[in-house]
């Protein structure tokens, strides 16, 4: 049973172009989160979606960043004109059933973003 | 507005010791999560913790929850050089959000 898989892994993007990274949950989650790491700090809640559904954005930037998770394929994160602030690792996370009830979160590997 | 504060955010320490991380919050949680992270990694369940006075070991990692007191505890006994990485505590809030601490670097020497 693969776990969640992200990819890239490591992704260099100029000032001003896109970034798209991908999630796939766990077989058998339908639920998807998304965090941002800085450099040694704790991990910050950006989005929560299921399929075909935005559940929470709070923790997403109103400008340049949108989330999706389509019927089919993976979640999708994805920046425009990308800053340098935006470098960070990019996690995403799946549970089975809705977080709040208790389900744990499993981490896929992350996507390390270098805005150069 | 949940706050996680977890303390020290830096340890070293010599193998065979025994040391405790906390993990404070500031408002009533339902449930308490303990992540390992490696450098560069992803991150990793250790514990979920869903009651007052939970206590769950597995190995020389020890995690329990005093919902009165709002503090989780990870304590590790007779440290080995494996157990070097960085600890994270998660705390759910009302809803599904995970409220993360900062983080405890802990570093063993032989």
């Amino acid at each position: 049973n693969a776990g969640v898989m992200q990819n890239p892994r490591h992704l260099v993007r100029r000032r001003g172009q896109e970034a798209r990274l991908r999630c796939s949950p766990m077989k058998g989650h339908s639920h998807v989160y998304w965090y941002r790491q800085l450099p040694e700090e704790g991990l910050k809640f950006m989005v929560y979606l299921q399929k075909e559904n935005i559940i929470d954005e709070s923790g997403m930037p109103k400008e340049r960043f949108s989330a999706e998770f389509p019927k089919e394929g993976p979640s999708i994160l994805r920046i425009q004109q990308v800053v340098r602030g935006d470098s960070a690792a990019y996690f995403c996370a799946s549970s089975r059933g809705l977080a709040g009830y208790q389900e744990t979160q499993y981490f896929g590997p992350g996507t390390r973003l270098l805005v150069l | 507005e949940l706050k996680v504060e977890q303390n020290p955010l830096f340890l070293s320490m010599q193998e065979g010791k025994n040391y405790t991380i906390y993990c404070n919050y500031s408002t009533t949680s339902d449930r308490l999560y303990w992540y390992r992270q490696d450098p560069g990694k992803s991150l990793e369940s250790l514990f979920v913790l869903l009651s007052n006075g939970a206590v769950k070991q597995e190995g020389r990692l020890m995690a329990s929850l005093d919902t009165k007191a709002r503090l989780s505890t990870l304590h590790i006994t007779a440290a080995v050089h494996d157990l070097s990485a960085t600890y994270f505590c998660a705390v759910g809030d009302s809803n599904y959000q995970l409220i993360w601490g900062a983080g405890t670097k802990l570093i063993i020497k032989p």
